[in-house]
């Protein structure tokens, strides 16, 4: 069975960096996109971008500038990046399998999610 | 590419079923065969209950059930249960290798 499994800092300052973790068990990197995906407190969904076991990336348009996703293969860890945070990154963030086989993706299994605030 | 417009709440008795929209444009839901759903407990990571816009995963209720027309994709539940009342979001594959999410509805079991 596939599990996700996150941590990270859970405060961070503004302008500062912003730096998440996620280990995968029980799956290989090959033949997936690697998501993560956050959402503000009481709000809805927003995809950030993936990642495949080749480094090919793939970004929200509107984040691509503050966003680096990366993938070390051997420790089986998924990273994630966003640079100059402000408040507007506060979020529950989410790491994600895309699932990507006869299909454009949808995300499954998901991580347990890590709240990140950006407050100084 | 902006939010999948949802309904911001929907509400049924037990038993009943209900249907929750999803409506996109012609660059995401109405260009590609590629909605999915999710569920949300309060507290607790999303789960997938419908990709490809009408497969259903293995382990999910049968009561679950996605279609799609034009720009609108819809999850509807039938015999709705206590278990079902949750968030539930809509997903499209919106072209460029991207993903755009809907605003989320939350269902309620009166």
């Amino acid at each position: 069975q596939v599990q996700l499994q996150q941590w990270g800092a859970g405060l961070v300052k503004p302008s500062e960096t912003l730096s998440l973790k996620c280990g995968v068990f029980g799956a290989s990197f090959s033949g997936y996109y690697w998501s993560w995906i956050r959402q503000p407190p009481g709000k809805g969904l927003e995809w950030i971008g993936e990642i495949n076991n080749s480094g090919n990336t793939n970004y929200n348009p509107s984040l691509e500038n503050r966003v680096t996703i990366s993938l070390d293969t051997s420790q089986k860890l998924l990273s994630l990046r966003v640079s100059s945070v402000t408040a507007a990154d506060t979020a529950i963030y989410y790491c994600a399998r895309c699932n990507i086989v006869a299909t454009k993706g949808y995300f499954d299994p998901w991580g347990q999610g890590t709240l990140v605030t950006v407050s100084s | 590419h902006s939010a999948l417009t949802q309904p911001a709440s929907v509400s049924g008795s037990p038993g009943q079923s209900i249907t929750i929209s999803c409506t996109g444009t012609t660059s995401d839901v109405g260009s590609y065969n590629y909605v999915s759903w999710y569920q949300q407990h309060p507290g607790k990571a999303p789960q997938l209950m419908i990709y490809d816009v009408s497969r259903r995963p293995s382990g999910v209720s049968n009561r679950f059930s996605g279609s799609k027309s034009g720009n609108t994709a819809s999850l509807t539940i039938s015999g709705l249960q206590a278990e079902d009342e949750a968030d539930y979001y809509c997903c499209s594959y919106a072209g460029s290798n991207t993903f755009v999410f809907g605003t989320g509805t939350t269902v309620t079991v009166l």
